[in-house]
């Protein structure tokens, strides 16, 4: 009965590969998000899909390709990945956009070798 | 771009004292949040506290926001070990797509 997963927990690749991480939420929510969380615990948003639909969209590599394919699923695909690509990547989902209260994930540790 | 601001970055405290933890804000905001995340964990959401409202409270965690000087502080009462944990402000600008703006946390020991 988990509300937000996300799979792998851990991903560890070589510089170059491309990677995905999936996210799924089971609470009947219309927004979700993507963030990164760097070494110094500092959390960034990266993307944010309300009903399937990208409503915020900050300023990433766009190597980095948001995919929802419905409602309750808002992946993450990386490609070509570079060592400043390590980190642990949130995600999240709240009933409506960030007015609400967003309910994450365990996150994903990302390490590019 | 970073917004709140919580201080002190870090604190070490005995279990049963109170613990303090303030978040500072630079713009107008429609609300404001507090966070926990344990060690390897995502965060958790604690209180949501509004522009309009002054203090919250939950269990034994209080909160209060002074829209004038733009800065909120989270009490945690009678602390225990398993309040240790970095906490996290966040705030909903109501000029920016109504994203949440992070702070970058206060990580917080409780010493048994």
């Amino acid at each position: 009965d988990t509300a937000v997963s996300q799979t792998p927990k851990y991903l560890v690749t070589q510089m170059g590969n491309d990677k995905s991480i999936k996210c799924e939420q089971n609470l009947g929510h219309d927004t979700m998000y993507w963030y990164k969380q760097d070494s110094k615990k500092f959390l960034k948003i990266m993307f944010s899909y309300n009903n399937k639909e990208l409503i915020i969209n900050e300023t990433v590599p766009n190597r980095f390709s948001p995919k929802s394919p419905d409602k309750a699923h808002l992946n993450l695909h990386i490609n070509s990945l570079e060592l400043g690509d390590s980190a642990v990547y949130f995600c999240a989902s709240s009933r409506q956009v960030s007015t609400d209260t967003q309910y994450f994930g365990p996150g994903t540790r990302l390490t590019v070798l | 771009s970073q917004q709140g601001e919580e201080d002190p970055q870090a604190l070490s405290i005995q279990e049963g004292e109170n613990a303090t933890m303030n978040c500072s804000y630079k713009t107008s905001i429609n609300n404001l949040q507090w966070y926990r995340q344990n060690s390897g964990r995502g965060l958790v959401h604690l209180i949501l506290i509004r522009s309009n409202e002054r203090e919250k409270h939950s269990g034994r965690l209080r909160v209060t926001l002074d829209t004038s000087k733009k800065s909120s502080s989270l009490l945690i009462t009678a602390s225990r070990a398993a309040d240790t944990a970095s906490y996290f402000c966040a705030t909903v600008r109501k000029d920016s797509n109504y994203q949440l703006i992070w702070g970058a946390g206060t990580k917080l020991i409780i010493k048994p």
